[in-house]
């Protein structure tokens, strides 16, 4: 099946910084994407939709100005969060549909980053 | 809002089926139901999905009430590598968005 990857898999950042979370598409393209973050023993809230060539949409609550996404080209998406502070801790992970909006398209999602900020 | 609800948690013994039963009584004509596995620390994996009739492929079988209104994703077999949180999603035609609800915590035991 389609393979999605995630860099890095693991990052620990100072408060304060900012941190750059790549998503790839690794054989497919993929117009859009999608940003998810999940506590520890709670579910995926989706963050926000990266859009190749336009801005992201954000789900209602998510500051943009906190979490700025880039998506670049058709393979690749970046997610920064920005000013990073310890409530900022989760695990980051995006996903992507295969192929146009269908009735029954799959969606892949890579292995995700754990963000740790101290 | 998640459109589905599921049990907080099941057990299964190994080589036994598991049923994982899923409410969206809320569901419309045109929404489609996905099934995914999140195993620990890892990102979801897709498993089936339907929109009326019952469906089966090599990880799972997927049955849909007639009224649409829940289903039940069956693994045959379960290993204990299916231990898993599993999620019932509800997704409509237009949109590629996956909203996740709690999911179903299965226990597979030796």
């Amino acid at each position: 099946g389609a393979v999605v990857s995630q860099h890095p898999s693991r990052v620990i950042c100072k408060s304060g910084t900012s941190v750059k979370i790549e998503c790839r598409s690794l054989d497919f393209q993929a117009t859009t994407m999608f940003w998810y973050r999940q506590f520890p023993k709670q579910s995926l809230m989706l963050m926000a939709t990266s859009n190749e060539g336009s801005k992201a949409t954000y789900e209602q609550g998510v500051e943009k100005d906190k979490f700025l996404i880039n998506h670049a080209s058709l393979t690749l998406s970046t997610l920064t969060v920005t000013s990073a502070h310890p409530e900022d801790s989760s695990f980051y992970i995006c996903s992507a549909p295969l192929g146009r909006i269908t009735s029954s398209g799959e969606q892949y999602f890579g292995p995700g980053t754990r963000l740790t900020v101290t | 809002d998640a459109k589905t609800t599921q049990p907080p948690s099941m057990d299964c013994a190994e080589g036994r089926a598991a049923n994982l039963p899923c409410n969206h009584s809320t569901i419309s004509g045109n929404e489609y139901v996905y099934w995914y596995r999140q195993i620990h620390s890892q990102g979801p994996q897709y498993i089936i999905h339907g929109l009326k009739n019952n469906e089966t492929n090599e990880m799972a079988s997927l049955i849909i009430t007639e009224d649409r209104k829940s289903s039940t994703l069956i693994l045959p077999h379960a290993t204990l590598r299916d231990t898993a949180v599993y999620y019932c999603i509800v997704r409509g035609v237009n949109t590629d968005k996956l909203i996740f609800g709690t999911g179903t915590r299965l226990q597979v035991f030796p």
